[in-house]
């Protein structure tokens, strides 16, 4: 199975900072990768699919990016709305596996 | 409008079963794989398993392979996840989720059931 390992597990950082989290496979996954959102006692919501394309209706500060079997997500001018926790997926083979998740706090 | 809804969820013993459904409606069911994926209290997300549309092909996390089973009845939109020989280690939200595009991510999940195994 390949296994997903997220980082930093939490992130401090203010309204309008730029932040990013990264997700390292274990293996290759040929840009099958995902990212979430999902904020407390709610389903997560997918942002971000193919490491790099946005989700329809899911704003523009955020954005994937992949180098090798490293992925990034960064959102850009951080809102209110942001603050929440994060998961990266990889779909290239079942088992189907997320990172462990980032949770974005209000520093 | 695209709508996952689940029910089922309870408190169970050790050792028992329960069945989980996951009513769709607002798209064609039959078109699109789907997943259960669960989130024990305080953790992270973990895939369950996958089901194709037509139910050709059926895929199971190894942590509950031999005492899950994942159906759907398409003439329904209803998607079903029946729980055998349970275990503390169940203990979660499960989600079912549409998959993407790329059929192996997911665009739409519904709310979630909470199964808590426990004596």
């Amino acid at each position: 199975d390949i296994q997903m390992t997220q980082s930093p597990s939490t992130l401090s950082a203010s309204v309008g900072d730029r932040v990013s989290i990264t997700c390292r496979a274990s293996g290759n996954i040929y840009s099958r990768l995902a990212w979430y959102q999902q904020k407390p006692g709610k389903a997560p919501k997918l942002l971000i699919y193919r490491a790099s394309n946005l989700e329809s209706g899911v704003p523009s500060r955020f954005s994937g990016s992949e180098s090798g079997t490293e992925f990034t997500l960064t959102i850009s001018n951080l809102q209110p709305d942001d603050f929440a926790s994060y998961y990266c997926q990889q779909y290239d083979s079942y088992a189907l596996t997320f990172g462990g998740g980032t949770k974005v706090e209000i520093k | 409008e695209v709508q996952l809804v689940e029910s089922g969820g309870d408190l169970v013993q050790p050792g028992g079963s329960l069945r989980l459904s996951c009513a769709a409606s607002g798209f064609t069911f039959s078109s699109y794989a789907m997943s259960w994926v669960r989130q024990a209290p305080g953790k992270g997300l973990e895939w369950v398993s996958a089901l194709s549309g037509s139910s050709d092909y059926i895929y199971y996390a190894d942590s509950v392979k031999g005492r899950f089973t994942i159906s759907r009845d398409n003439s329904k939109n209803t998607l079903f996840l029946q729980m055998n020989s349970l275990k503390s280690e169940d203990t979660a939200v499960y989600y079912c989720a549409r998959g993407g595009i790329d059929y192996k991510h997911f665009d739409y999940w519904g709310q979630g059931t909470l199964v808590t195994v426990s004596s």
